[in-house]
């Protein structure tokens, strides 16, 4: 699986959109994108995933560049709730269906400040 | 329940002392991983189950750690004779088996050796 970076920490306002980078520069083309984060004192959280097209759910826009070296999650209109460390991995599909190990780094402390 | 329980939610074990965490995984789900989290880290893969049959316990630090899922459902790691390097934080996740699908994390068993 692709190595992804991330920055350390990012600091938003209430109600503004809060856009957290990810640099995924050596992935593969069969390569997912997945995004989780992880609020204090729980257990991580999927956000979202994506291929190459933009998604975006209820929770978070996914935004992938067209070469694929970098994408953005954007949460729309943060809340103190989002204050969380973000995780972003890269990851292929598994020889086993449903077998998808997933590779955290250090993610980004995303802090949202009232 | 509606999602991952584990239990204990904390332990406390003095060293040399045997654990056992328990992961009860959303019904009908056929993948279960094993997390382990230190302090300030991401999430680390630690041993994976599709039905009863560990097929990766790659991420298993040494012989006194050990998983089992003997009917498919419900999961224990056991640690034996505990280390203080062993304190941590122990996450189970589940998932359907299927292609993109998101695992879900349990709250996590803080284990802390003394």
């Amino acid at each position: 699986d692709a190595k992804t970076t991330q920055p350390p920490s990012m600091d938003c306002a209430e109600g503004r959109a809060a856009n957290l980078p990810c640099n995924h520069s050596t992935i593969s083309g069969n390569e997912y994108v997945y995004w989780y984060r992880q609020i204090h004192s729980q257990g991580p959280q999927y956000i979202i995933h994506g291929l190459k097209n933009n998604e975006t759910n209820e929770m978070a826009s996914l935004i992938i560049t067209e070469d694929r070296k970098s994408s953005t999650l954007i949460l729309p209109h943060a809340t103190l709730r989002d204050t969380a460390v973000y995780y972003c991995i890269a990851m292929g599909r598994p020889i086993i269906q449903g077998a998808q190990k997933l590779v955290f780094g250090q993610g980004t402390r995303l802090t949202i400040n009232p | 329940g509606a999602g991952v329980s584990q239990s204990p939610r904390y332990k406390v074990a003095k060293r040399g002392q045997d654990v056992a965490l328990r992961c009860d995984p959303i019904s009908g789900h056929v993948s279960l991983f094993w997390y382990q989290q230190a302090l300030g880290q991401g999430p680390e893969f630690l041993t994976y189950f599709q039905n009863e049959a560990q097929l990766d316990k790659s991420g298993l630090p040494s012989d006194r750690f050990f998983a089992e899922r003997p009917e498919g459902s419900v999961s224990t790691l056991k640690i034996q004779r505990t280390q203080q390097e062993d304190s941590a934080v122990y996450l189970c996740a589940s998932s359907f088996q299927a292609r993109g699908t998101e695992a879900f994390f349990g709250q996590g068993t803080r284990l802390t050796v003394v």
